[in-house]
Formats: C-alpha cells, structure tokens, sequence
C-alpha cells in the first residue's frame, strides 16, 4: 500500500530550465509535506515544506505546490543548475492515526541537470 | 553546530552476528526516528523514539529488532542474528518539536553488509 507515490523515477532537465517534480498521496490523515534531496551515500536532506493550510511555500530556487483536492504536490526548481542533480524524495506526515509521528516517504525522482 | 550523528558509517557483519547502530541526535532535539532504505526503494520507517520511551514501533520487524533511547547517550538500534536481507542503509533522524509539522533532520546514515 503505497500511501506517497513519485511515479516519474527519473527526469532530465536542461541548466536554466524548470525541473517539475511531482508527487502523489492517497492518505487524507497527512497534513505536513517535505521534500528531500539526497545524494549517493549520503542521508536525506532537507528542501522545503508545506504545510496542509497552504498550497505555496517558496524558498528561493525551490517552490513547493499543494492541491489538497486533487491529492498532489509538486516541486519547481527555477533555475536548474548541474548541483541540483540527485535523487529528491517526497515525504509526508500527519497528525494522528497511523500517520503520526513518522515520514512516509515516495520512491523518489532522479533529477539530472544538463550543462 | 553538529548534524545528526551516526555511527559507524559502514558495518560488516557475518549472518548470525548482532549489529549495533548508533545515532545522536542533534542539539536540543529529543525527538528521534529510524529509517531504512532497501536498495531501489525509497525509506521506510522503523521506529520512533523520544527519550526513555519507544512512540511508535509499528515499522521494526516483529523479531531480532529492537531500539532504545536511553536518558543519556545516543539512540541504538540493534539488529541480532542478523541475515542477509537485512543488508541496507539505516537512518537516524531527530527533531525538536515532535511530529506533524516538524521537520525531521537526517544523519548521514550506516550502510549494513551482511555476508
């Protein structure tokens, strides 16, 4: 039961373009959003959040969407730059039931930025 | 300004033998959570932990896994008779507040080889 979906294991996006990342859930418990990034043998690190009462939150490069209705969230990065070339995991967490407490993570994306 | 800390970074063990991985949390955190990483998935939750008291369990294997936070000193997380198919990368995360809206900080990991 894949609660958080990435269904895009990998996107390849020219330096200076848009990287689109996308993200899918399925339970209505989750009300608090983050994303990821993570490099080989390394531990995640920490992006962007949302949380469930907005639907944009922004930090410099990195802009964060959330369509409570349609169940999705999407992460922009304008402009991609070659650095940004890893693996970016989407994960989600709520407030109660099974939800509490703990990350609930996607699959993850490959993002390869071209120079 | 310490990170998560976990150590060691990479453990060799023998099928039979107990792993024993160790994590602190960062400064000022009392919030502490386990995660593992099958190679080609995403992270899994394990368990999380506060100090002195196991939250919520529900992620660790019914047996051979256990996980402790004492009052002082780092988080452990024990695995005994180990098998091969517990050959992964386990991750420690911590965070101030608690759950929900809280970000969770990642360590950098220890990579688990089971021969």
């Amino acid at each position: 039961d894949q609660q958080v979906k990435q269904n895009s294991p990998s996107l390849s996006v020219q330096e200076g373009r848009i990287s689109i990342l996308n993200c899918d859930y399925t339970n209505s418990m989750f009300d608090y959003f983050l994303w990821y990034k993570k490099y080989p043998a390394e531990g995640p690190t920490f992006l962007i959040s949302i949380s469930s009462i907005k639907d944009k939150n922004e930090d410099g490069r990195f802009t964060v969407f959330l369509n409570k209705s349609a169940k999705h969230l999407s992460l922009h990065i304008v402009p991609s730059q070659p650095g940004d070339s890893a693996v970016y995991f989407c994960a989600a967490s709520g407030d109660g039931g099974t939800s509490y407490g703990k990350l609930t993570f996607g699959q993850g994306t490959i993002l390869t930025v071209h120079p | 300004n310490a990170g998560v800390m976990q150590n060691p970074r990479h453990l060799v063990r023998r099928r039979g033998q107990e792993a024993r991985l160790r994590c602190s949390p960062m400064k000022g955190h009392s919030h502490v959570y386990w995660y593992r990483q099958l190679p080609e998935e995403g992270l899994k939750f394990m368990v999380y932990l506060q100090k002195e008291n196991i939250i919520d369990e529900s992620g660790m294997p019914k047996e051979r896994f256990s996980a402790e936070f004492p009052k002082e000193g780092p988080s452990i997380l024990r695995i005994q008779q180990v098998v091969r198919g517990d050959s992964a990368a386990y991750f420690c995360a911590s965070s101030g507040r608690g759950p929900s809206t809280d970000t969770q900080y990642f360590g950098p990991g220890t990579r688990l080889t089971v021969l």
